[in-house]
């Protein structure tokens, strides 16, 4: 059974267009997040989730908006999609406490030309 | 500002080797501390994790890790290597300022020659 699911894993999309990410989680973990992965394999956080109370990262640009209608999902939605965006995104979930593990999806690798 | 380092870009040890990874974070208050590894092609999946207690810290896969808290690191180890410990190695670092977010140190690839 995966305990934390992507769709698709690999995205080729044109600049411009509007894309999502779905991520699913059979853990019933009550916090979910979406990390980006860049070319250098940096990660950085991007969103974190728990309990309706969404934390955004400063940096990143507000074209990217999560959406949760359940506990068990975080989907990704990239609006106006730049060459800049093309990274490798995971989503990751866990309990709420900061000693617990997160536990990462397989990623989606998105390429825009 | 928060941040976590790692100093080690890409490691490449022969087999039966011994290891050690580094890993510096800026954090004056109380952390919680990772070390993720993402096997080629694969997610990521913990290794160890400390919060508290005994610095020495056994992970899965032979690995272990110490937390010094007066040089604020928490260095990876393995004693003796196997070419399938060649992965990319990321340490985190829960700063405990209220999200639960995990901040990522640059990565170090490790190649295990056979």
């Amino acid at each position: 059974d995966t305990a934390v699911s992507q769709t698709p894993k690999y995205l080729v999309t044109q600049m411009g267009n509007d894309k999502s990410i779905k991520c699913e989680q059979n853990l019933g973990h009550d916090t979910m997040y979406w990390y980006k992965q860049d070319s250098k394999k940096f990660l950085k956080i991007m969103f974190s989730y728990n309990n309706k109370e969404l934390i955004i990262n400063e940096t990143v640009p507000n074209r990217f908006s999560p959406k949760s209608p359940d506990k068990a999902h975080l989907n990704l939605h990239i609006n106006s999609l730049e060459l800049g965006d093309s990274a490798v995104y995971f989503c990751a979930s866990s309990r709420p406490a900061s000693y617990n593990e997160q536990f990462f999806g397989p990623g989606t690798r998105l390429t825009v030309l | 500002a928060q941040s976590v380092s790692q100093h080690n870009h890409h490691v490449i040890l022969s087999e039966a080797a011994s290891l050690e990874l580094g890993c510096n974070y800026s954090y004056g208050g109380t952390v919680n501390l990772f070390w993720y590894v993402q096997y080629p092609g694969q997610h990521l999946q913990l290794l160890l994790k400390y919060f508290s207690g005994d610095p020495l810290v056994k992970g899965i896969k032979g690995f272990e890790a110490e937390f010094i808290k007066s040089k604020f690191s928490f260095n990876l180890r393995k004693p003796s290597v196997q070419w399938s410990d060649t992965a990319e190695y990321f340490c985190a670092v829960n700063f405990l300022t209220g999200a639960n977010n995990l901040f990522f140190g640059t990565g170090t690839r490790l190649t295990v020659i056979p």
